[in-house]
């Protein structure tokens, strides 16, 4: 069954140093990619995603993250943290055959210290 | 473009009742998946519906249920609710016709007493 592994559940960086959220999948095929942020009582954010070509994608609020295929992995980056990072973020995957259902890891919440 | 709405926000019922929940997609989005969040379970899949179709169904008892528009609104709808189902219901939209990436509302807070 697809899975998604997000070992971190609690992450406290200062403000200024560098972040990493780790996030690993098991599925059949290389699927599609995301990572969703989630500030306190809100929705969910669409912050970067990988369906093909580069490894290493970009995305919004100076975010990125890097797949690497040997394992199984789309590791979250971000060189400097800043307060209004602190949320809690989500890995997710969907099949590219299509017409499938995201499933999500259990989310890594981070806060940030001054 | 207006994003994901969802109404109620917040809602408050009884054990037993019943409840309806409302979600309006993105302009032009055809294609919206329901989700459930707990603390405990994290984010559950429960149902998607495209084109007034329900095309994919997650592990949910069958009291939960939806339905979708000729407008792609769509509404889920909880009978007989029990205290497990308290939770926050998140609808998503997304676009057939471009890249799989699904768009959030920001939810609906229900709490069964």
């Amino acid at each position: 069954a697809q899975s998604v592994t997000q070992p971190d559940i609690h992450i406290t960086v200062s403000e200024g140093a560098s972040l990493e959220l780790r996030c690993n999948y098991s599925y059949g095929a290389t699927p599609y990619l995301f990572w969703y942020v989630q500030s306190p009582g809100q929705g969910l954010q669409l912050l970067l995603k990988y369906f093909s070509g580069d490894t290493l994608v970009q995305g919004i609020k100076g975010f990125e993250a890097e797949f690497k295929r040997s394992q199984s992995s789309f590791n979250l980056r971000k060189p400097s943290v800043h307060w209004s990072d602190a949320a809690e973020y989500f890995c997710a995957v969907a099949s590219r055959s299509g017409n499938t259902p995201l499933v999500f890891g259990k989310g890594t919440r981070l806060s940030v210290i001054a | 473009k207006a994003g994901v709405t969802q109404t109620p926000r917040y809602l408050i019922k009884t054990r037993g009742q019943q409840v309806t929940l409302s979600c309006s997609p993105i302009s032009g989005h055809r294609s919206v998946s329901w989700y459930q969040q707990t603390p405990g379970q994290g984010l559950q899949f429960l149902f998607e519906y495209f084109s007034e179709t329900q095309r994919n169904k997650g592990n949910f008892p069958g009291r939960f249920s939806g339905r979708q528009f000729s407008n792609s609104r769509s509404e889920m709808n909880v009978s007989t609710l029990e205290l497990g189902d308290s939770a926050l219901y998140l609808c998503a939209s997304s676009d057939p016709q471009g890249a799989y990436e699904q768009y959030f509302g920001p939810g609906t807070r229900l709490t069964v007493t």
